[in-house]
């Protein structure tokens, strides 16, 4: 059985440094891209970026590209997603995803929960 | 940027109705589309990909068409389980992109 856990709900303050991790098992990590999406209360669906576990190559959305850093650890079958310096406009749930057989995502984690205030 | 617009953005239906929701791609995606269905306080759930292709567990009452820039979802007869939001996401080319989403809710 697929599964993606993410890593528990995250309260921080502007400025701090964070970063989440989705936890892979059931299939071959390095056979699949993994990728982040963030859902804003309320609001839709937003492409962060994806990497692909095996030469790490990653892509990043244009809003997100240079906000956030995604990763992975092969030798644990992890990804990650890190800010360096969080906004409160950074309040989101943010969902690890796994990648198809082309770009859709077809098993998704929990969910993590940030909120960022002061 | 490949930009996705969904209609309605909310849909009053009952159950037993056939509901349809459309997504335009600002230029042509081919047929590189999926759909998501988000329940409130729930993780999205695929439902379909590359346009019409069900996704496994996925009831047969639900079917995907179009190409091109013009695409839709389809629910023959809507079920209470089916009162959820739908995404449409285009994968023809990074970044990806979503659709803002069509809520579908209880006449």
């Amino acid at each position: 059985e697929v599964l993606l856990v993410q890593s528990g709900a995250e309260v921080k303050k502007p400025g701090e440094s964070l970063r989440i991790s989705c936890k892979a098992s059931g299939y071959t990590f390095t056979d699949n891209w993994i990728g982040w999406v963030r859902q804003k209360p309320g609001k839709g669906l937003e492409w962060m970026g994806i990497i692909y576990p095996t030469d790490s190559d990653t892509r990043y959305g244009p809003s997100f590209q240079g906000q956030v850093t995604i990763s992975v650890d092969k030798s644990i079958t992890t990804a990650y997603l890190h800010w360096g310096s969080l906004k409160a406009s950074d309040t989101a749930m943010y969902y690890c995803v796994r990648r198809g057989w082309g770009d859709y995502y077809d098993y998704w984690g929990q969910g993590t929960l940030v909120t960022v205030s002061s | 940027d490949i930009q996705m617009t969904q209609s309605p953005s909310t849909l009053s239906a009952s159950v037993g109705d056939r509901v349809t929701i459309t997504c335009r791609a600002s230029q042509s995606i081919s047929n590189w589309l999926a759909w998501y269905q988000q329940k409130p306080g729930k993780v999205p759930k695929l439902l379909i990909y590359k346009t019409s292709s069900l996704e496994s567990g996925v009831p047969s009452r639900f079917s995907g068409s179009g190409f091109g820039t013009q695409f839709s979802l389809t629910i023959s007869s809507l079920q209470p389980d089916d009162f959820a939001t739908y995404y449409c996401q285009q994968y023809q080319s990074y970044p990806i992109t979503f659709a803002g989403g069509t809520k579908v809710d209880i006449k």
